[in-house]
């Protein structure tokens, strides 16, 4: 079966400082992974996905993720935070297997925090 | 286009009422999915459907009907509203399997849900 842990349920780091939030994964399969980002009171927003091509992926304002299979992480990374980043987000992999195939499993959330 | 749209935003019920949650998709997507979101539980899927007329049991189905009786319309309904589904309920669509295309999903802005 496949799942994912996120490491840390909170994280917080002041603006212009790096962002890292940590994702372990457990698959049998090559997993596809995403992170999915959701600010207070909306819905969830793709943030940057992997599915076996290039290693390190790159997604939207400035987030980027790096599959590395020896380590069974997908750790999601930014160099500077802004304010706009605070938000709770959440790394999913994709189900393998059976009537599941293709379904989505999610991780519990980290908090991310952005001091001024 | 307006996506994955949800009705109603927010409701109240008491315990042992009934109500039926409106999902609606216009980017003609074969997959839909209705997930439950808790504090620290991130999301859980609870029935998703792979075409029109067919639904299934996702990880947290007890409590919970679901039809899709046209393309474009996923209806999750609580038929005697319990406490313990209070929450915040997404509905998400994704495109026919395609490669792995069916692993991006679109979510909608989500419905507010309290069971008094």
């Amino acid at each position: 079966a496949q799942s994912v842990t996120q490491l840390d349920s909170h994280v917080s780091v002041s603006e212009g400082t790096p962002v890292l939030l940590r994702c372990n994964y457990s698959s049998s399969y090559s997993p596809s992974l995403f992170w999915y980002v959701q600010h207070p009171n909306k819905g969830l927003q793709l943030l940057l996905k992997y599915t076996s091509a290039a290693t390190l992926v790159k997604g939207i304002n400035g987030f980027e993720a790096e599959f590395k299979k020896s380590e069974t992480s997908f750790h999601l990374t930014k160099p500077s935070a802004h304010m706009s980043d605070a938000a709770e987000y959440f790394c999913v992999v994709s189900a393998r297997g059976g009537g599941s195939q293709g379904n989505l499993i999610f991780g519990k959330g980290t908090k991310l925090s952005v001091k001024p | 286009n307006a996506g994955v749209t949800q009705t109603p935003k927010f409701r109240v019920l008491k315990t042992g009422q009934s109500m039926t949650l409106l999902c609606a998709q216009d980017m003609n997507h074969e997959y839909m999915y209705w997930y439950r979101q808790d504090p620290g539980m991130g999301l859980r899927l609870i029935h998703y459907s792979v075409g029109e007329g067919t639904t299934a049991k996702g990880e947290v189905p007890d409590g919970y009907n679901v039809s899709r009786l046209k393309k474009q319309n996923f209806l999750l309904g609580l038929e005697s509203a319990a406490p313990s589904q209070t929450s915040v309920y997404f509905c998400a669509s994704s495109p026919r399997d395609s490669g792995r295309a069916r692993e991006t999903q679109y979510f909608g802005p989500g419905t507010r849900l309290l069971v008094l």
